[in-house]
Formats: structure tokens, sequence, C-alpha cells
């Protein structure tokens, strides 16, 4: 399967403090990757499609200003949370799938904490 | 509305017994039909994607089954290392790849 990884595993911060978590497709390239939110005991919510080359797609209710997203070249995106608050403290978790439109395979997770 | 439902929301079983997890779904029009295995912690790991009812598919001790209304993960003679949560998610035709997942069952497999 594709292999993707995720840029901190955790990270802890103080709240107002703005915070960037990267997404990579490590052995293929993909012009559309996820970003999901997972609070604990909840499954997974789809919080925006991050698309190469062009602005990023946001599902309802996820503030754009706030969760801003940049795909920045075929193996990478990024996720920042602006100043963050402890309600933004959850699991965000990206994907990327092989063929647009087929299987998503997911990265390892990135915890944030928002003190 | 699209929609996935998944059942139990926990299951105990003994090392040895199988059983069936499953999930039910309304899709406006079927694309796939994912089954992920999330460990704590980490993120989803992918088991299998079924396309159309009818279809099955098999890994080691775990087979998904799709029919057009419900997909099973059968676990066959399970092993504690098989304990996870397993994530039911569908994607709906011209939904520009969007999956809906479940809230998925958590399996606990005691030795």
């Amino acid at each position: 399967g594709a292999v993707v990884s995720q840029h901190p595993s955790w990270v802890i911060c103080k709240s107002g403090t703005s915070v960037k978590i990267e997404c990579r497709s490590l052995d293929f390239q993909a012009t559309t990757m996820f970003w999901y939110r997972q609070f604990p005991k909840q499954s997974l919510m789809l919080m925006a499609t991050s698309n190469e080359g062009s602005k990023a797609t946001y599902e309802q209710g996820v503030e754009k200003d706030k969760f801003l997203i940049n795909h920045a070249s075929l193996t990478l995106s990024t996720l920042t949370v602006t100043s963050a608050h402890p309600e933004d403290s959850s699991f965000y978790i990206c994907s990327a799938p092989l063929v647009t439109g087929d299987t998503q395979y997911f990265g390892p997770g990135t915890r944030l904490t928002v003190l | 509305e699209d929609q996935v439902t998944q059942s139990p929301e926990a299951l105990r079983l003994q090392e040895g017994e199988s059983s069936s997890l499953n999930c039910s779904y309304t899709v406006s029009g079927l694309r796939g039909l994912f089954w992920y295995r999330q460990d704590p912690g980490k993120g989803p790991e992918f088991l299998f994607t079924l396309y159309s009812a009818g279809e099955e598919k098999e890994k080691e001790r775990l087979k998904a089954t799709l029919t057009k209304k419900e997909s099973f993960l059968h676990i066959t003679a399970p092993k504690p290392e098989d304990s996870a949560t397993y994530l039911c998610a569908v994607q709906a035709r011209g939904a520009t790849n969007k999956l809906i997942f479940g809230t998925g069952t958590l399996l606990a497999v005691q030795p």
C-alpha cells in the first residue's frame, strides 16, 4: 500500500499560537489530499480537501481562516491551525489516494493539545 | 442524506471465537465501501475496498462482503493482535472523493 507520513506526531502549544502540521505522500504523488479531525471516542470527520495548485475545499462548518491549508507540491500538504484554542485540541489525520477517487491511505496522525 | 451505521459498538471475543461486524449504509449511488483498522493513537490502516454488491475480499483472518444495503467484516479464529477499532466508510458517486465514516466497532480479543 501507499505510505503517508505526518509531522509532528504530537504537539503542545499555548492558546493563541499557530501550529503547522505537514502531510507527505512518500512513494507516490497526490494531487488531492484530505484532512480529518477525530475527537476521543468519535469517528473521523472530514475537514477539508487539499488540492495541488488550487484552493482547498472546506466542509460545512469548518472555518477556512482558522484552518489554513496549503498544497505546496504533489507530495506535501500543510494544515496550519491559527490562533489555536483548547477546543481545537484533537487528533488530526491526513489521507491521500493513490489514484484520484480511489482508496485513501492515511497518515499516522498528529495529536494537538492546546493549553 | 448519506449515512453509515456500524454495529455493535463494541465486541469482546475469546481467542478463536469467530464473529462478524456490520456496516449498514445509505448512499445516493455507491462508488466504494472501505474497511479500515485503527489502533489507539494511530491513523486508520487500509484493509479492503468493495465496489459492487456480491463482491468479497479476504486477507488472512478477515473477509469483507457487500450487499446493496450493508457490508460485513467476518473475523475467523481471531487472535489478540486483531484487537482494534474497525471503521467502515462509504464514498458516493460524484462525491469528489469524500468518505463518510461510521463510528466504528471496538473489538477486543482475549487470549
